[in-house]
C-alpha cells in the first residue's frame, strides 16, 4: 500500500526565513503529487501539484516543490516565509495501479508556525 | 462557481445514533471522495464514488459505514450506531478528473 511520510510534524520559523518541508512516498509506479495547505479554521486548499514534465513546480503564494523520482521525494520550499504562512501543510500522492486512480494518500501533516 | 459544500459543519450524536453527512460537489464534477481526519493524523481515504457507483471503498470500515452518490442530490456518508471512535472530521472532495477540491468538512462528535 502507498504511504506518505512527512518528516517534520512541527516547524517554527521567523519571518523571512527559508522553508523546506520534506515529503517521501513509497509507491514506485506512476504517481501524481500534491501539496495542500489548511489555514486555521479553513478547509484544504491546493498549493501545487506535479503530474509530469518539469520536476520543479511552482504553486501559489511563492511556494515551489521539486519532484526527485530517485529519492521518492517531493519537498516543499519557500525562500522567505511570512506570518500569514502559518498553517498545516499536507503532502499527498495519488497512484495509478492499472485500474485507474485511487484516492489520495496523505501524510500526517506539518504544523508550521511563523513568528513575527 | 460555488465550491464543494458539506453539511452540517458540526454534528453531535449520542452513541448508538445514526450520523448522515452530506456533500454537494462542485458543478460539473462527477467524482466524489470521502476522507476522515482523526486528531493528530492526516486525512485517510475512505471511499471514491461516481454517480450511482462506488468505485473504490477500500478505506471504509467494513461495518456501520456506507456511502452513496445518487443520480440526483448530494453524496451521503452514513454512519450507523455511532461510537466514540467515530468522532473525527470528515472531508469530502470532488474532482472533474485528477485534481481534488475539498469541502470545509463536517466535524462529528459522539458523546
Amino acid at each position: 500500500a502507498q504511504s506518505v511520510s512527512q518528516h517534520n510534524h512541527h516547524v517554527i520559523l521567523s519571518e523571512a526565513a527559508s522553508l523546506e518541508l520534506g515529503c517521501n512516498y513509497s509507491y514506485g509506479g506512476t504517481v501524481n503529487l500534491f501539496w495542500y495547505v489548511q489555514y486555521p479554521g479553513q478547509h484544504l486548499q491546493l498549493l501545487l501539484k506535479y503530474f509530469s514534465g518539469d520536476p520543479l513546480v511552482k504553486g501559489i503564494k511563492g511556494f515551489e516543490a521539486e519532484f526527485i523520482k530517485s529519492k521518492f521525494s517531493f519537498n516543499l520550499r519557500k525562500p522567505s516565509v511570512q506570518w500569514s504562512d502559518t498553517a498545516e501543510y499536507f503532502c499527498a500522492v495519488i497512484s495509478y495501479s492499472g485500474g485507474g486512480a485511487d484516492g489520495l494518500t496523505f501524510g500526517k501533516g506539518t504544523h508550521l508556525i511563523i513568528q513575527p | 462557481n460555488a465550491g464543494v459544500m458539506q453539511n452540517p459543519r458540526h454534528l453531535v450524536r449520542r452513541r448508538g445514533q445514526e450520523a448522515r453527512l452530506r456533500c454537494s460537489p462542485m458543478k460539473g464534477h462527477s467524482h466524489v471522495y470521502w476522507y476522515r481526519q482523526l486528531p493528530e493524523e492526516g486525512l485517510k481515504f475512505m471511499v471514491y464514488l461516481q454517480k450511482e457507483n462506488i468505485i473504490d471503498e477500500s478505506g471504509m470500515p467494513k461495518e456501520r459505514f456506507s456511502a452513496e452518490f445518487p443520480k440526483e442530490g448530494p453524496s451521503i456518508l452514513r454512519i450507523q450506531q455511532v461510537v466514540r471512535g467515530d468522532s473525527a472530521a470528515y472531508f469530502c472532495a470532488s474532482s472533474p478528473a485528477d485534481e481534488q477540491y475539498f469541502g470545509p468538512g463536517t466535524r462529528l462528535t459522539v458523546t
